[in-house]
């Protein structure tokens, strides 16, 4: 079935430093993707989306490509804040008329000083 | 006020009894999920429903139930709570295929 392979591990870094957090997909046919985040205490917030091959979903400074060639859905941030420390999942929607969400395992991203 | 509540959002019990997590939404929206969240296994879909009278199974249906009471509330019930069903419960909506729109959560705690 459609599944979704992040990146092992948590992720320190240090304030204003580039941040990528790799998501990789499988799936039958052409789902969407999306990168969810997750505030301490809270539930999931949408970051951002893409819909098609080679659409770039963009949100907060947040940036990730849909690349079909690689089956990749990468997260990129320039300079990170101490207020982006928060757990990021990549999912993926079926299209095929269901749209449930497979989610990676989340990455825990830490922002230091 | 928030478009999708939980109730309640903390709740410990015991092996073996019944407990009931509600959901409420305001958003207007036809399909309701709910997952749970375990730490390093993402989240993963326990039951979803299209409208009032659709309910489907998710990954991990075997030992809970649901009931969409009405196109705003969708309840997940546990029948006989135990220990490996603490974790994180999540309410989500969406409209169609688009994004999903998630509650807070209820963290549940099983003796």
């Amino acid at each position: 079935g459609d599944s979704v392979t992040q990146m092992e591990g948590p992720v320190t870094l240090s304030e204003e430093a580039f941040l990528t957090i790799n998501c990789t997909y499988t799936a039958t046919g052409y789902p969407s993707l999306f990168w969810y985040v997750q505030y301490p205490g809270e539930g999931l917030q949408l970051l951002l989306k893409a819909t098609k091959a080679d659409d770039k979903g963009s949100n907060k400074g947040f940036e990730a490509t849909y690349r079909k060639e690689t089956t990749s859905f990468h997260l990129e941030k320039g300079s990170v804040q101490v207020s982006d420390s928060a757990v990021y999942f990549c999912a993926l929607s079926d299209r095929g008329g269901n749209n449930r969400l497979a989610f990676g395992k989340g990455n825990q991203v830490v922002v230091i000083p | 006020d928030a478009d999708v509540t939980q109730t309640p959002r903390n709740r410990i019990t015991k092996t073996g009894k019944r407990i009931m997590l509600e959901c409420s939404q305001t958003k207007g929206h036809d399909r309701m999920y709910w997952y749970r969240q375990d730490p390093g296994l993402g989240l993963r879909l326990i039951y979803y429903s299209f409208d009032v009278k659709d309910i489907n199974k998710g990954e991990i249906s075997d030992g809970y139930s649901v009931s969409r009471q009405a196109q705003a509330k969708f309840s997940l019930s546990l029948e006989s709570a135990i220990p490996n069903q603490t974790a994180l419960y999540f309410c989500a909506t969406s409209v169609g295929v688009n994004e999903q729109f998630f509650g807070p959560g209820t963290r549940l705690t099983v003796l």
